[in-house]
């Protein structure tokens, strides 16, 4: 099974300023993909196949990286931007989510 | 528009069966993967398995022969079981709906299910 890490586990930001969500596999991966979810509210698909925008997602967002190390970025953190991102791994069975990283408007 | 739901039974004793259903509306459910995923509090969200739009079926083995996952495209419905419940076994279930492209892109509102006696 590929274990998925996320750093930080919780981290607060200032509007404007920039975010970095990193998720670390334990075996290399083709892609990872991301979702955001909100205090009781289903997860929402967010950035898929490493790098594009689900439908929707304003495009400060950004998501990057190759192997067995992957990130999302924030360019300029806004007020709803605070919520609980995860990432998820399918290139091998079983599929497998990260911890999930909750991110706070400081 | 596409829509999901589940419905389940709220409790659950020990060492019951759960039983899910997921109604979908606005798509076939031979076009496309229907997923199922839970989020527990003890180990967060966790894949639990998916049917193909062909019918096959592909689980997690971390639920090893506990769970079935069917369906009956007449109804428009997908369904989730898993028999021996356990306490650790009480969260939200949702099924979710794969696009093309991406995966999990239509999730369902999930389903609390609580496991006590």
């Amino acid at each position: 099974e590929i274990v998925l890490t996320q750093s930080p586990t919780t981290m607060a930001a200032s509007p404007g300023e920039k975010v970095t969500i990193t998720c670390r596999a334990s075996s290399s991966v083709s892609y990872m993909h991301w979702f955001q979810q909100k205090s009781g509210t289903s997860p929402k698909p967010w950035i898929y196949d490493t790098s594009k925008l689900a439908s929707g997602v304003p495009d400060r967002f950004s998501g990057s990286g190759s192997g067995t190390s992957y990130s999302l970025t924030i360019s300029s953190m806004e007020a709803e931007d605070a919520a609980t991102y995860y990432c998820l791994q399918r290139s091998s069975y079983p599929h497998t989510f990260g911890a999930g990283t909750k991110l706070e408007l400081k | 528009q596409v829509q999901l739901k589940e419905t389940g039974p709220g409790l659950v004793q020990p060492t019951q069966t759960l039983s899910i259903t997921c109604t979908v509306s606005g798509f076939s459910l031979t076009s496309y993967y229907m997923q199922w995923v839970r989020q527990t509090p003890g180990k967060g969200l966790e894949w639990m398995g998916f049917i193909r739009s062909g019918g096959s079926t592909e689980y997690n083995s971390e639920f090893k022969s506990r769970l079935s996952i069917s369906r009956d495209t007449s109804k428009n419905q997908v369904f989730l079981k898993m028999n021996s419940l356990k306490t650790e076994d009480t969260g939200v279930y949702y099924c979710a709906r794969d696009n093309y492209s991406s995966p999990f892109a239509y999730w369902g509102q999930g389903t609390l299910v609580t496991v006590s006696s």
